[in-house]
This record gives C-alpha cells, structure tokens and sequence, in this order.
C-alpha cells in the first residue's frame, strides 16, 4: 500500500503569521500531487494540482511547489487569516489509479 | 448548477443489514470514487470507476460492492460482511481527460451502525 504523510498533524498560528506544511510521497511512478482544503461542515475543495517536477503554483495567499525526484511538496500560507482555518489534504496520484490521500494538516488561526 | 450529491446526510442501520448510499453528478465526469474517513485517519480508497460498467478495488475494499450502470451514478453498497461499518463516506468524480483537473467532493454520508 502506497503510503502519503504530512505533517505537522495540526498547528496554530496566530494571524499574519505566515507557516508551511510538508507531504511526502512515493517519488516512483508519479503521474499527479494535489493539495486540497478541506473547511468543517463543507467538502474538500481542489487547490492545486501539480504533474511536473519543480511545479509552483500560486491561488492568493497560498502557494505549492512540487519536487518528484524527492517526494515532497509544500504548501505555503502566507500572512494567515481566521477564514484559511481548514485541514489541508496532500493526495499522490500515479496514472490509471486513484489519488492516495494522506492525513492531512488541521490548521487553526486566531484573531 | 453541476455538481455532486451524496445521500443521505446521516444514515443509521442496524448490525446485519446491508444498506446502500447514494452518490449521483451531473457534471459528466467519468470517473467517480468512494472514500471513507475515521476519526485520526486520512481519506482511504474503497472503490472507483473510470468509466460506465467498470470499477476497481480499492485499499479497503472488503464488506463493499458497488456497480456503475450509469455514468452518473454510483452507488456504494454497504454489506454485512463489513465488520466496522461507522464511519464518514465521501463520493467523489473527476473529469480523467484533463490531468490538471482536481475531484469535486460531494458533502458525504455519515453511516451508523446501532
């Protein structure tokens, strides 16, 4: 079984401070990375989707890069609000299959 | 509006019973999933299906059947031989044409076995 781990598990920051999580993955047989925010009582939503080594991509405030030699991306947040409070889900795709969802990271910004 | 809808909300059954959740889009995605969540895990993969009359064990297969008769539709069912069956269920679909398209999620089903 094809194994994702980010973390940190959960962190809490206060607002505007700018923080960074970490997805590690298999680096064999990469088709896709995708990052998705996952907000309470609502459905995970697609941030990112990242197919080529050395990848960044930019929504607002947030930022990923993507290296696949290595099996690691990263999400960056940066000057953090209240409304960025979500879990924050990596999920590694190889073609023909599924996505393969890590844990994912529990974010908590306070005013 | 396009999207996807799992139903129901919140779904009870008794121990022994098969029960079945619903999951339908309009958005002519051709592949659809099945995930589930417990409490401390990640998203793990039950079941998918990248086009009609085909699908594809997942991780977690065992105690589940589901079947793709249409391209908008696709039902999970939940059997008996599950042996831990609480849990929350996420459908989700994807246009497979397009490699930088996400999934769209729908707002999942939470199950409870009494």
């Amino acid at each position: 079984i094809l194994n994702v781990e980010q973390s940190p598990q959960s962190l809490h920051v206060q607002e505007g401070d700018s923080t960074n999580f970490t997805c590690s993955f298999p680096s064999s047989n990469f088709y896709a990375l995708h990052w998705y925010r996952w907000e309470t009582a609502k459905s995970p939503e697609a941030l990112f989707v990242m197919t080529l080594n050395g990848d960044e991509k930019k929504k607002g405030r947030i930022s990923a890069t993507l290296n696949t030699k290595e099996g690691y991306s990263y999400l960056y947040i940066k000057g953090s609000q209240p409304e960025d409070s979500a879990t924050y889900l990596c999920a590694f795709g190889q073609a023909g299959t599924a996505l393969i969802f890590g844990k994912g990271t529990t974010l908590s910004v306070s005013s | 509006d396009g999207g996807i809808t799992q139903s129901p909300k919140y779904l009870f059954r008794k121990e022994g019973q098969n029960v079945t959740l619903s999951c339908e889009q309009n958005l002519n995605h051709d592949a659809m999933y099945w995930y589930r969540q417990d409490p401390g895990q990640g998203l793990r993969l039950i079941y998918y299906s990248q086009i009609v009359n085909d699908f594809q064990k997942g991780d977690i297969a065992e105690g589940y059947s589901v079947s793709r008769e249409k391209k908008e539709s696709f039902p999970l069912t939940v059997t008996s031989a599950q042996k831990n069956p609480t849990a929350f269920y996420l459908c989700a679909s994807r246009y497979s044409g397009v490699s930088e398209l996400g999934y769209t999620f729908g707002s999942g089903t939470r199950l409870t076995v009494v």
